[in-house]
């Protein structure tokens, strides 16, 4: 069965500086991993997925996450924090195998507050 | 820019009641993806579509929920009786619907939050 963890419910950093958001997956196959962000009141929004190409994966808004194997991680990170980075992220994970339906997979999300 | 929709926003009901949520995928997205999303909680998916068949209702309280997509484009979900449990966002989400989705980029319409007091 695949799985995801996030390691922290609650990061807090201060403008301008890194953001590291923590997430360890579990999957018998080769997953499918992504990343969501979601702003109050307002619908989940794609960072950025990795699928199998570049370990190495950019996304939007200067996101960027490392799928590691040997560490089954898939951690979010930013240089340099912004304002409008304050929202919800999410780790995802989603069965690529055949036959299966490819359902996303959730974690329980990290809230990521920015102080100025 | 392409979005899906969902109506109401807000829903707010007694418990026992009937309550309904519409959703209008992207144009051409043959899958539709409806989850609840409990706070403090990542979404989890309640039913999947593949044009107007059901895929995956596994995680659909059938007792009480049910899910329709009549002519494979939008969809409603429907809750009766509702319980003070269901209190959640719903959210629905639509992607193209290769056979392996799991590639494929779920796109999520902005939810519809239900209060059942």
């Amino acid at each position: 069965a695949q799985s995801v963890t996030q390691l922290d419910s609650h990061v807090s950093v201060s403008e301008g500086t890194p953001v590291l958001l923590r997430c360890n997956y579990s999957s018998s196959y080769s997953p499918s991993l992504f990343w969501y962000v979601q702003h109050p009141n307002k619908g989940l929004q794609l960072l950025l997925k990795y699928t199998s190409a570049a370990t190495l994966v950019k996304g939007i808004n200067g996101f960027e996450a490392e799928f590691k194997k040997s560490e089954t991680s898939f951690h979010l990170t930013k240089p340099s924090a912004h304002m409008s980075d304050a929202a919800e992220y999410f780790c995802v994970v989603s069965d690529r195998t055949r036959g299966s339906q490819g359902n996303l997979i959730f974690g329980k999300g990290t809230k990521l507050s920015v102080k100025p | 820019e392409a979005e899906v929709a969902q109506s109401p926003r807000y829903k707010i009901t007694e418990k026992s009641q009937a309550v309904a949520f519409w959703c209008d995928p992207i144009s051409g997205h043959a899958t539709l993806y409806w989850y609840r999303q409990i706070l403090g909680q990542g979404p989890e998916l309640l039913v999947q579509f593949q044009d107007e068949s059901v895929v995956d209702d596994s995680q659909l309280p059938k007792d009480r929920f049910s899910a329709e997509r009549l002519k494979g484009v939008d969809s409603t979900l429907k809750i009766q009786p509702a319980e003070l449990g269901d209190s959640a966002m719903y959210l629905c989400a639509s992607s193209l619907g290769h056979r392996l989705a799991g590639g494929n980029e779920q796109f999520f319409g902005p939810g519809t939050r239900l209060t059942v007091l």
